[in-house]
């Protein structure tokens, strides 16, 4: 089967840096996206990683590990906005494997 | 401005009344999907088409009915409604479908709040 999984809920203080992991159990693997989805809005596309390594982009980077089913999502400078959910997806091989979903983490920002 | 158009935003209906969600995008995307959003299940996969007159279930098709007769639409259709698909539900599309890398990724529609009553 296909397994993801992400913590439920975070929270964390403004100006502070979180880190949000997922880790996944897939038949095939092609590549990691991280989406943010604000309450009652459509998910938004943040990053895509294929290779192992750290993708920085401004206060957002992500990262993965293929050997170890691993990529986590490092916010930076945490602003009230940065309230939200995140999801992580999955990209499979070709064919009829659409992109699986985890459950997302909602991240609440505190001041 | 390239967008997925969906609609309507809110829709309160009841039990068995035919109703249609309409999706279209103008990014000339051959891949479309449609999903539903429910709290502690995430998004689970409705429908979804690779391209014109190619449609496929995803991994909760019943109750649903989807047509992709033009590139750019993809209208969701629910036969006969029932309080079980009350639902927060998203079109989405991407330039490619599965295993494309990062052309799989989906920009998405703005969503449609049904309730089935």
């Amino acid at each position: 089967g296909q397994n993801i999984d992400q913590p439920t809920e975070m929270t964390a203080t403004e100006g502070a840096i979180v880190q949000i992991n997922c880790t996944y159990q897939t038949s095939g693997f092609n590549g990691l996206f991280w989406y943010q989805q604000h309450a009652g809005e459509a998910p938004t596309f943040l990053s895509y990683n294929v290779l192992d390594g750290l993708e920085e982009k401004g206060r957002f980077s992500s990262f993965l590990s293929r050997s170890k089913g691993y990529s986590y999502l490092l916010l930076k400078e945490l602003q009230m906005k940065d309230s939200a959910s995140y999801l992580c997806a999955v990209s499979r091989n070709s064919g009829n494997t659409p992109l699986v979903f985890g459950k997302g983490t909602r991240l609440s920002v505190i001041a | 401005e390239a967008q997925v158009t969906q609609n309507p935003r809110y829709l309160i209906t009841v039990t068995g009344k035919k109703l249609t969600v309409t999706c279209s995008q103008n990014m000339n995307h051959e891949y479309m999907s449609w999903y539903r959003q429910d709290p502690g299940l995430g998004l689970r996969q409705i429908y979804y088409s690779m391209n014109v007159e190619v449609t496929d279930k995803g991994d909760v098709p019943e109750g649903y009915k989807v047509s992709r007769k033009e590139k750019r639409n993809f209208p969701l259709i629910l036969e006969s409604p029932s309080p079980n698909q009350t639902s927060l539900y998203f079109c989405a599309s991407s330039l490619k479908g599965p295993g494309f890398g990062a052309n799989e990724k989906l920009f998405f529609g703005s969503g449609t709040q049904l309730s089935v009553l």
